[in-house]
């Protein structure tokens, strides 16, 4: 069966601090890949989505970046963090298939301070 | 394209009542449906789907949905909440053609089950 792993679940950084989440899918190949962020009280919202190694696209411009250096990878990161990149992040992939669902992280909760 | 409007943003219930969670919908195509639960610090999980065949869908944890072609909606219900189904939940339609899709939600509606 398939698997999500996104790690860790809790993070508390300083601003200008640099940003690394993971995320890893198991029990699948060549996933759809995305990151998600939901601010408290509001929906979520795309950041970036892959659909293969080394293709990113991007949603929202802002000071994070995402890369997938392996087919069941994908890596959020940032060079300096800002206050508004507080938030809770969930990571989620997906089959090719139209009728199929996504499959969710457990979230990491990031505060910046 | 498509859109989904949720029009509760919060809907607080007293336990045993039932619910009706409101999702409407708008597509130039015909769509798959989704709804999704995210309990407190968690992922997204999926609590049922429409793909075709009776309107009528049964999800995990007594919850239900109908599709309404002509109101394109598809409103979650359950007869008698629990305390545990405190969480929020998001409609999600999918389209049926066009190539790749990029799941995206509504802006949920946070169900909150009082004692």
């Amino acid at each position: 069966s398939q698997t999500i792993h996104q790690w860790p679940a809790t993070l508390v950084q300083p601003v200008g601090s640099p940003l690394s989440l993971e995320c890893t899918v198991e029990g699948t190949s060549n996933p759809n890949l995305y990151w998600y962020r939901q601010a408290a009280g509001r929906g979520l919202q795309l950041l970036f989505y892959s659909v293969g190694i080394g293709q990113i696209s991007s949603e929202v411009p802002q000071n994070l970046s995402a890369s997938r250096p392996q087919d069941r990878q994908f890596i959020l990161s940032s060079k300096k963090l800002l206050l508004s990149d507080s938030g809770f992040y969930l990571c989620a992939w997906s089959g090719a298939a139209l009728n199929t669902e996504a499959f969710f992280g457990q979230g990491t909760r990031l505060t910046v301070v | 394209a498509q859109s989904v409007t949720q029009l509760d943003s919060q809907v607080p219930v007293f336990e045993e009542a039932p619910v009706e969670l409101r999702c409407n919908y708008s597509s130039s195509v015909s769509v798959y449906l989704f709804w999704y639960v995210q309990y407190p610090n968690q992922g997204l999980q999926l609590l049922l789907k429409y793909l075709s065949g009776s309107t009528l869908v049964k999800g995990i944890n007594g919850f239900e949905a109908e599709f309404n072609k002509s109101q394109t909606s598809f409103h979650l219900r359950k007869p008698s909440v629990h305390i545990s189904d405190t969480a929020e939940y998001f409609c999600a339609p999918h389209p049926r053609g066009g190539g790749s899709y990029i799941p995206t939600f509504g802006r949920g509606t946070s169900l909150i089950v009082h004692p």
